[in-house]
């Protein structure tokens, strides 16, 4: 069974630029989480989805980041315009009928440096 | 506002030894608590998770301990080898309905063969 998808798994960009992060997650699952992963803040829920509706987006710093759910099979982070300090480890998570303590599984993330 | 802290920060153990990390939270209200493994540039695996009605769960060589009123939990790891070296982090739910988790800082284990 594959596990949760995310791509690219590496993005270097210039500052400005606009950022599309993508996650499949697991089939079944519906929870999906983002979060990032710094040296500094350690590793920080930005948003989740259930059934694909946002929830909870209080994690996210800034109006510049933006997170979709089209459809149970696929979620976008955006971040546009980037800036130096959006560089992080940006990690998917989904997990399955929460509420009954299912544990979350995660991408390999997506490791972003904005230059 | 809900703190997870974990101590030691980094960890470096000869191989065959057994040992205890450690996990503190500052709301003792939390619906459950997990323990993750993350490996460099890899995302995160779950270990166990163990439930506010519980006091520990096992798995393998892996047993975690979850004293609620104290606001701390334990991953002991029993002849520890050189494939777990990783980096350990703990989590508490204390979304309720929601699976909202709270991490803490990590310990850095290094087995050392």
């Amino acid at each position: 069974d594959a596990g949760v998808i995310q791509s690219p798994r590496h993005e270097v960009t210039e500052m400005g630029q606009e950022v599309t992060l993508r996650c499949k997650p697991i089939s079944g699952h519906d929870y999906l989480f983002w979060y990032r992963q710094t040296m500094m803040r350690g590793l920080e829920l930005l948003i989740y989805f259930n059934n694909n509706v946002p929830i909870d987006d209080s994690g996210m710093p800034e109006d510049r980041f933006s997170a979709k759910m089209p459809n149970a099979s696929f979620s976008t982070l955006k971040i546009q315009p980037s800036e130096p300090r959006d560089s992080a480890v940006y990690f998917c998570a989904s997990s399955f009928r929460t509420g009954v303590n299912q544990p979350q599984h995660f991408g390999d993330g997506t490791r972003l440096s904005i230059l | 506002k809900q703190e997870v802290t974990q101590i030691p920060a980094a960890l470096s153990v000869p191989e065959g030894e057994n040992l205890v990390l450690n996990c503190s939270f500052t709301d003792s209200a939390i619906y459950n608590l997990q323990w993750f493994r993350q490996d460099p540039g890899k995302g995160l695996t779950s270990l166990l998770l163990i439930q506010s009605s519980q006091r520990e769960q096992t798995s393998g060589r892996l047993n975690a301990s979850l004293d609620k009123s104290s606001g701390r939990s334990t991953l002991y790891i029993a002849a520890s080898q050189p494939g777990d070296s990783a980096t350990y982090l703990c989590a508490v739910n204390e979304g309720g309905a929601t699976n909202k988790l709270i991490f803490g800082t990590g310990t850095l284990l290094a087995v050392q063969p």
